[in-house]
C-alpha cells in the first residue's frame, strides 16, 4: 500500500513563490505525478518526475528524491487563476499497470 | 480532439436506487480507470481496465459497485443499492498505454447525490 502526504492549505500573494510538499511511502515506486484542479473541474496534468531532480516547465517546477519518498512542486510568479488544489499521485509498480495513489490535495489560495 | 466524456454531469437518487454512470474514454486509448472524490478530498481509485486484461478492482469500496468497459472503449459504474454515503464526484480517466504512460486525462466527473 501508499501513504501519501501534502500540506491541506497554503495561502500566498500574486507574483510570489510557493513550494508544495509531498511525502511518500510505497513499496514499488514507478513515477511521481502533479495535478491540478480548479474547485468543480476535472484534474488536469501538470509534471511527471520518474528520476531524482528538477523538471521544469515554465512558471511550474517539481522536483523528486526517491531516497527520501519527497517532492516539491514549486508554482512561481503566482497568479489568479493559480488559486487550485495541487493533487500529488505517486504510480506504484506491478502488474496491475498504471493505477495511481493520490493525495489529499493541497488547496492554494493566491491573494492580491 | 474530443476529450473524454461523462455522462450525465449531475445525477440525484434516493437511497436504496440503482444508478449507472457512463465514461467515454479518448478515442485509441487503452488504459482507463475509475475515481471517486468526496467533497474537499482527493481522489480515491476504484477499478482500472487495460486492454483485454482483467480489470484492477482492488479499490470498489463494496460489491455493490461494478463496472464494466464494453468493446475496450465506453465503460459504465453501476452502484446497486445507493447509499448516502456514495455521495462524491465519479471521475473517469484514460491514457493511451497501461504500463508505460503515466498522463491520465480526466473527464469532468458525475456529481452523484444520494438523498
Amino acid at each position: 500500500g501508499q501513504n501519501i502526504d501534502q500540506p491541506t492549505e497554503m495561502t500566498a500573494t500574486e507574483g510570489a513563490i510557493v513550494q508544495i510538499n509531498c511525502t511518500y511511502q510505497t513499496s514499488g515506486f514507478n513515477g511521481l505525478f502533479w495535478y491540478q484542479q480548479h474547485a468543480g473541474e476535472a484534474p488536469t496534468f501538470l509534471s511527471y518526475n520518474v528520476l531524482d531532480g528538477l523538471e521544469e516547465k515554465g512558471r511550474f517546477s517539481s522536483f523528486l528524491s526517491r531516497s527520501k519518498g519527497y517532492s516539491y512542486l514549486l508554482l512561481k510568479e503566482l497568479q489568479m487563476k493559480d488559486s487550485a488544489s495541487y493533487l500529488c499521485a505517486v504510480r506504484e509498480m506491478g502488474a496491475a499497470g498504471n493505477k495511481l495513489t493520490f493525495g489529499g490535495g493541497t488547496r492554494v489560495l493566491v491573494k492580491p | 480532439g474530443a476529450g473524454v466524456s461523462q455522462s450525465p454531469s449531475n445525477k440525484v437518487t434516493e437511497k436504496g436506487k440503482d444508478v449507472e454512470l457512463r465514461c467515454d474514454p479518448i478515442s485509441g486509448h487503452t488504459a482507463l480507470y475509475w475515481y471517486r472524490q468526496s467533497l474537499g478530498q482527493g481522489l480515491e481509485f476504484l477499478i482500472y481496465f487495460q486492454g483485454n486484461s482483467a480489470p484492477d478492482k482492488s479499490g470498489l469500496p463494496s460489491d455493490r459497485f461494478s463496472a464494466e468497459r464494453t468493446g475496450g472503449s465506453v465503460s459504465t459504474l453501476t452502484i446497486q443499492r445507493t447509499q448516502q454515503e456514495d455521495s462524491a464526484v465519479y471521475l473517469c480517466a484514460s491514457s493511451p498505454r497501461g504500463l508505460l504512460s503515466g498522463e491520465q486525462y480526466f473527464g469532468p466527473g458525475t456529481r452523484l447525490t444520494v438523498t
